[in-house]
């Protein structure tokens, strides 16, 4: 069965780094997520992407936030500057397409921690 | 205010039981959608069962199905006859405003279920 993967599983990174998170969705998917839960929290939404573009934005995704589809097959969150409260587990999403009963398929997420 | 409201932040449930998890939701869009997920806790999020704002019948799917009372705006999940491997966090989540496009999920706080044998 098709899956959403994510690497790495883990990152670690010092305050002030650049990080970059990879995602492959799955293959003939058109929409695109990133989640994000601090520990012991809820999931917040991030970013949605479609068509090569973002459509939709939380006020979490600041400047210090991008994401980009380089290959066509990946997709991937960049962080810019880190900081302690970037700590958090971030999930990719994908969906096959934009309809109202479409579920997101969740990839098993990475664990970024911040020294 | 919040926009999905799980009250209940852990349940215990013996093996075999029936538990049902609330869920209720805040909206003025006529359109939405209600999901909920399953995280173990090796960190995955799984579907579980879908109910559109316009469904007349109440979602199934296996062992799961979802209360939904619309005039009371309440998604609750049932599971019936429970498993320990049920146990994890719950989490509710909601599409609104689908016709007019946006896609995101608004989650909850989650609930987590514990399995007793």
């Amino acid at each position: 069965e098709p899956e959403v993967t994510q690497t790495p599983s883990h990152q670690v990174t010092q305050m002030g780094q650049e990080v970059i998170l990879r995602c492959v969705p799955i293959s003939n998917h058109l929409y695109f997520y990133w989640y994000r839960q601090i520990l012991g929290q809820k999931v917040e939404f991030l970013v949605s992407f479609y068509n090569n573009e973002i459509s939709e934005k939380s006020e979490i995704f600041d400047d210090q936030f991008s994401v980009e589809r380089p290959d066509g097959s990946n997709f991937t969150l960049k962080i810019r500057s880190t900081k302690l409260e970037d700590s958090a587990m971030y999930f990719c999403a994908s969906s096959p397409q934009g309809r109202p009963r479409d579920e997101q398929f969740f990839g098993p997420g990475t664990r970024l921690t911040v020294l | 205010a919040q926009k999905i409201t799980q009250t209940q932040p852990g349940m215990f449930v013996q093996e075999k039981e029936a538990v049902t998890l609330d869920c209720t939701y805040d909206t003025s869009d006529q359109s939405y959608g209600l999901f909920w997920y399953k995280q173990p806790s090796s960190g995955e999020m799984i579907f579980l069962i879908y109910q559109g704002s316009y469904d007349e019948q109440n979602a199934t799917e296996g062992r799961y199905s979802l209360n939904f009372q619309k005039a009371r705006k309440s998604a609750n999940l049932v599971i019936s006859a429970s498993q320990l491997g049920d146990s994890a966090m719950y989490f509710c989540a909601m599409r609104e405003g689908l016709a007019s496009g946006t896609y995101k999920y608004i989650f909850g706080t989650g609930t987590r279920l514990k399995v007793l044998a």
